[in-house]
């Protein structure tokens, strides 16, 4: 069973930094680009951040370039969000998403859960 | 990275056909076939309906359906039921490495 699940949410001041983590099982994570896709509370979908199967294709929403950097190991099949410098608005649901292909062409093939983080001093 | 356009809101009756449409640039929608739905009930993480603008992952039902003409995406829902009430958004692969997402549509069933 494909599985994504998510961890490293909570509550943070303005300016602070969090790392996201996604552990992933069921399928060739190796094989597979990866994307964080977030979603404000009662708001819409919003694209973060996308990285290809070895990590040689890497793409950043312009809201969070320069902030956010996404990374993987695939030796431990985990996906990490590293968000610095937040900001109230960056308060979300973040899901980790599998893509159906490699190169994160955007078949967002399977969801985690989400973990909530909050901005607010 | 402009979001994709969506209406806010559709609704059909059981039974029902109903379609959304997801209009984007010659940059994204209009160049790529990288367009997908995704369904999203309250509370729960969003599901891939269509892939690649026509593709029905396993286990989708056949009355869902996609489309794509010039800059305009659109998803079908034939034969509506009551399960089917949800949120509905659409996104496109932008070059670049990027992906943009519509801003949702919320189906009733009435």
């Amino acid at each position: 069973e494909v599985q994504v699940v998510e961890s490293g949410g909570g509550l943070v001041q303005p300016g602070q930094s969090l790392r996201l983590s996604c552990a992933a099982s069921g399928f060739d994570f190796d094989k597979s680009a990866m994307h964080w896709v977030r979603q404000p509370p009662g708001k819409g979908l919003e694209w973060v951040a996308s990285l290809s199967w070895r990590s040689e294709s890497i793409g950043h929403a312009v809201s969070v370039m320069g902030r956010f950097t996404i990374s993987r190991d695939n030796a431990k099949s985990s996906l990490y969000l590293q968000m610095n410098s937040l900001k109230s608005e960056d308060t979300a649901i973040y899901y980790c998403v599998k893509d159906r292909g490699q190169y994160g062409s955007g078949s967002l093939e399977y969801w985690g859960q989400g973990t909530l983080v909050t901005v607010s001093s | 990275q402009s979001a994709l356009t969506q209406p806010p809101s559709a609704s059909g009756s059981p039974g029902q056909s109903v379609t959304i449409s997801c209009t984007g640039t010659s940059s994204d929608v209009g160049k790529y076939r990288s367009v997908s739905w995704y369904q999203q009930h309250p509370g729960k993480a969003p599901k891939l309906m269509i892939y690649e603008v026509t593709e029905r992952p396993s286990g989708v039902p056949t009355r869902f359906s996609g489309s794509k003409s010039g800059n305009t995406a659109s998803l079908t829902v034939s034969g509506l039921q009551a399960e089917d009430e949800a949120d509905y958004y659409c996104t496109s692969y932008a070059g670049g490495n990027i992906l943009v997402f519509g801003g949702g549509t919320k189906l009733t069933v009435l």
